[in-house]
């Protein structure tokens, strides 16, 4: 059963415009949920972890355990913001085991 | 610099030939796994490590094999390859999985 849903292929907006990239899972306990982002030619990097409520780059994400949602956000996109967005999911119990969603490709147009 | 290294980047093999990528982390990392990337699949866990000498499958083990006798290296072997192998692989490694991973660069394998 797939664990972790995206699903937009891909999201354009245009530079400047809200962005929210949505992210939904499948898990019966409590998950640790986490957004990686790929840019062109690089490789993966995290961008953030809901266990730490940050905000990196301008984007934060909220999880959400009634919609079973973990959806990322920013108000403001910037041209730099695109690329490739995973979100993943780990299982508490065996941490390291990891399941990730198909990804969303954001284009951000001048 | 901490980093994940994979060897090779690029590698085109034939159908049946064993071939071994190589991975190693210079943060002292407990956990360390290995992941293929496909169109429209996103990342898919092959098998994982939390320590030396221990090893699990994750969501697509077949065909695959892992070793961890060393906690900083995580060698992908392929023992017999087949071209539904061909793919873009990566290893990662993180001090504690919910601390999120660090990856390394790719490799992109061709089985033909």
């Amino acid at each position: 059963a797939q664990r972790v849903t995206q699903p937009e292929k891909l999201l354009s907006v245009f530079k400047g415009a809200p962005v929210e990239l949505k992210c939904n899972y499948s898990y019966s306990g409590s998950p640790e949920l986490f957004w990686y982002v790929q840019y062109s030619r690089q490789r993966l990097q995290l961008l953030l972890r809901h266990i730490s409520r940050e905000s990196i780059k301008g984007f934060t994400a909220d999880l959400n355990k009634g919609e079973t949602s973990f959806h990322l956000k920013k108000p403001f996109a910037q041209e730099e913001d695109s690329a490739m967005y995973y979100c993943a999911l780990g299982e508490v119990v065996s941490i390291n085991k990891f399941y990730f969603g198909s990804g969303t490709k954001l284009n951000v147009k001048p | 610099e901490a980093q994940v290294t994979q060897n090779p980047r690029y590698l085109i093999t034939v159908t049946g030939k064993k071939l071994t990528v190589t991975c190693s982390q210079n943060m002292n990392h407990e956990y360390m796994s290995w992941y293929r990337q496909d169109p429209g699949l996103g990342l898919r866990q092959i098998y994982y490590s939390m320590n030396v000498e221990v090893t699990d499958k994750g969501d697509v083990p077949e065909g695959y094999k892992v070793s961890r006798k060393e906690k900083r290296n995580f060698p992908l072997i392929l023992e017999s390859p087949s071209p539904n192998q061909t793919s873009l692989y990566f290893c990662a490694s993180s001090s504690q999985g919910n601390y999120g991973y660090t990856f390394g660069s790719g490799t992109r394998l061709t089985v033909v």
